[in-house]
């Protein structure tokens, strides 16, 4: 079957340190790879994506990098800002059964101290 | 710019009543669905769309109905509920079934039920 791990959470950080949220996946076919960020009290919103191995998605100083050999997509940013604060979620998406089929982990989340 | 608009933003229960949790979008979206969301499991998807007059059951459907009369509405009914169900529910949309197309999400829906 197809499942999403993630690191759990709360991330507790300093402004301006760097970041890794860990995100590793199994999936039955060639899947298209994404993060997705919740904010308090809201949905959740795209961040970024990745459609194939070895692309770099990026938005809003995040990136992650699609790792086909160790089935991975972990989420960086060299400096983050308290308004980073948030539950950031990888999910992937897959052809299953002739239906597209979204996984999504378990969500991780990031507290940013000033 | 609404998006993905649901409501009501809370509600409470009694066990064995039924309500829909109203979801519309404006951007002409073939694809909606329904998750709900519980602490450290992610998004189960419940029921989906993939057009007006057509729907499909996730991976969680059990207590849940579902309709899609025009393109831009897609109501989750419980038939009667249960503590169970207690849970936070968002609608999402993307313009079609495809492994690249984005989710977009509403607010949701805070669910008690007693």
């Amino acid at each position: 079957g197809n499942s999403v791990t993630q690191m759990e959470g709360p991330v507790t950080l300093s402004e301006e340190a760097f970041l890794t949220i860990n995100c590793t996946y199994t999936a039955t076919g060639y899947p298209s790879l994404f993060w997705y960020v919740q904010y308090p009290g809201e949905g959740l919103q795209l961040l970024l994506k990745a459609t194939k191995a070895d692309d770099k998605g990026s938005n809003k100083g995040f990136e992650a990098t699609y790792r086909k050999e160790t089935t991975s997509f972990h989420l960086e940013k060299g400096s983050v800002q308290v308004s980073d604060s948030a539950v950031y979620f990888c999910a992937l998406s897959v052809w299953d059964t002739g239906r597209r089929a979204l996984t999504f982990g378990s969500g991780t989340r990031l507290q940013v101290q000033p | 710019n609404a998006g993905v608009t649901q409501t009501p933003k809370f509600q409470v229960l009694k066990t064995g009543q039924s309500m829909t949790l109203q979801c519309a979008q404006d951007m002409n979206h073939e694809y909606m669905s329904w998750y709900r969301q519980d602490p450290g499991m992610g998004l189960r998807l419940i029921h989906y769309s993939v057009g007006a007059g057509i729907t499909d059951q996730g991976e969680v459907p059990n207590g849940y109905n579902v309709s899609r009369s025009t393109t831009e509405d897609f109501p989750l009914r419980l038939l009667s509920a249960a503590p169970s169900q207690t849970s936070v529910y968002f609608c999402a949309s993307s313009s079609r079934q495809g492994l690249n197309s984005p989710l977009h999400f509403g607010n949701g829906t805070r669910l008690t039920v007693t």
